[in-house]
């Protein structure tokens, strides 16, 4: 079955360190992905997503995400976390066909140390 | 513009009670989805809308819960004699999307419903 895993459920790290949030994706033939940021009591919003061209994409707030198929990996990163980037990260994936829902990841909850 | 909206906001019910769940997508998008976020399950597809249309339902628990889809707008998410277990954050998204392509194509949540069964 299709699936998406967040290794990390809650990562701690101090403001201006740098972050890395880790997905791996089960095999699939052209696999679209997406990172979603929830903020407490928040719906979803789009940080990035990768489909197709450069593998290292850019997104907004500072967030990038490098697509290796190699690793049916899609790991976050950002250089200097911000005390505002306290939130729960969902990876996500679809692969198309009768629907295109998401499907994803248990998401990992971001700390950020003063 | 206008996001992705949905009410009640907070919905508190007793078990046995049927519940109904709005979202109001944004304007133009054909495609509709909603999703079902619990402590224990993570984020779950439940359905998904193209047009008025449902051509994915495989994500509904049980023939407790429904959904539709009116005027390529508004869509209704239905729960019938609520159990605990249904305690859960309702999301609806929407998305320009064609059926079947523009899979890069973002789908923008609403801020989700809390549904508490007691």
């Amino acid at each position: 079955a299709q699936s998406v895993t967040q290794p990390d459920i809650h990562i701690t790290v101090s403001e201006g360190a740098s972050l890395e949030l880790r997905c791996n994706y089960s095999y699939g033939a052209t696999p679209y992905l997406f990172w979603y940021v929830q903020s407490p009591g928040q719906g979803l919003q789009l940080l990035l997503k990768y489909f197709s061209g450069d593998t290292l994409v850019q997104g907004i707030k500072g967030f990038e995400a490098e697509f290796k198929r190699s690793q049916s990996s899609f790991n976050l990163r950002k250089p200097s976390v911000h005390w505002s980037d306290a939130a729960e990260y969902f990876c996500a994936v679809r692969y198309g066909g009768a629907t295109n829902k998401l499907i994803f990841g248990t998401g990992t909850l971001l700390a950020v140390q003063p | 513009g206008a996001g992705v909206s949905q009410s009640p906001s907070n919905k508190v019910t007793e078990k046995g009670k049927d519940v109904e769940l709005r979202c109001d997508p944004i304007s133009g998008h054909t495609a509709l989805y909603w999703y079902r976020q619990s402590l224990g399950q993570g984020l779950e597809f439940l359905i998904y809308f193209q047009g008025n249309s449902a051509p994915d339902k495989s994500g509904l628990p049980s023939d407790r819960f429904s959904a539709e889809r009116t005027g390529g707008s508004v869509s209704t998410l239905t729960i019938q004699r609520t159990q605990q277990e249904d305690s859960a954050v309702y999301l609806c998204a929407s998305s320009p999307e064609l059926a079947g392509v523009s899979l890069s194509d973002t789908q923008y949540f609403g801020p989700g419903t809390r549904l508490t069964v007691l």
